[in-house]
């Protein structure tokens, strides 16, 4: 059964501080995604990774930084978290694309609600 | 103008009811059409998708995608007290996708 972990379910935080969440998975996927979920925006994507130490912005990376170190595993970073970055953040993971018309599926964690106060 | 359009609802409709939801949609060169459900608390799943126009029928479910109006639909027919959730539309013409903001529905005994 496919799996993505995110280390956490929900985080409190104080602004300023470094936060680092982290993404799991076991199905040996080359991409990995990190998005934040907002009500009315729905999800945005932050970053995402082809391959072990590649990194790729998305639509909204300001604020953000990410670290993909193994392949395994990719990690989000809020260098000095802000109160408009609390959110719902979402990982997920998908394998490289197949044929034309084939879809890779993302495959999705839990998400982690992370409050910066 | 957002990419990517859809009613946020909430749609609340009785059990075994036909329930639509749709999205509109602006980039023409969107190829892969999705749509995720998402229960509360949980991470959104791949509930179906479809390549280019047509219609994909699986179970209770059809999804169908319109590119000349730029329009996607997914119908339930018979809904059930389990599919209440919020359902996503998402679409690309790569590996990045793009979400709609999600419509969130209640089927109610």
């Amino acid at each position: 059964d496919v799996k993505v972990t995110q280390s956490s379910r929900y985080l409190v935080k104080r602004t300023g501080e470094k936060v680092f969440l982290e993404c799991v998975q076991d199905m040996d996927h080359e991409n990995m995604f990190w998005y934040r979920q907002d009500p009315g925006l729905g999800l945005r994507l932050i970053y995402f990774s082809y391959d072990v130490k590649m990194k790729e912005k998305g639509d909204i990376p300001e604020g953000y930084s990410v670290s993909r170190e193994k392949k395994e595993r990719f990690s989000l970073i809020l260098e000095s978290a802000s109160t408009n970055q609390t959110s719902m953040y979402l990982c997920a993971s998908s394998s490289l694309s197949g044929t034309a018309t084939s879809y890779n599926e993302q495959f999705f964690g839990p998400g982690t609600r992370l409050t910066v106060l | 103008q957002k990419e990517v359009e859809q009613d946020p609802g909430p749609l609340s409709v009785p059990e075994g009811a036909i329930v639509s939801l749709n999205c509109t949609y602006s980039n023409s060169a969107f190829q892969y059409f999705m749509w995720y459900r998402q229960y509360s608390r949980k991470g959104p799943e791949l509930l179906m998708y479809t390549y280019s126009s047509g219609n994909k029928e699986d179970g209770r479910f059809t999804a169908q995608v319109d590119k000349s109006s730029k329009y996607i639909s997914l119908f339930i027919r018979d809904s059930q007290p389990s599919d209440s959730a919020t359902y996503l539309c998402a679409m690309s013409e790569t590996d990045k996708l793009i979400f709609g903001t999600g419509t969130r529905l209640q089927v109610f005994p």
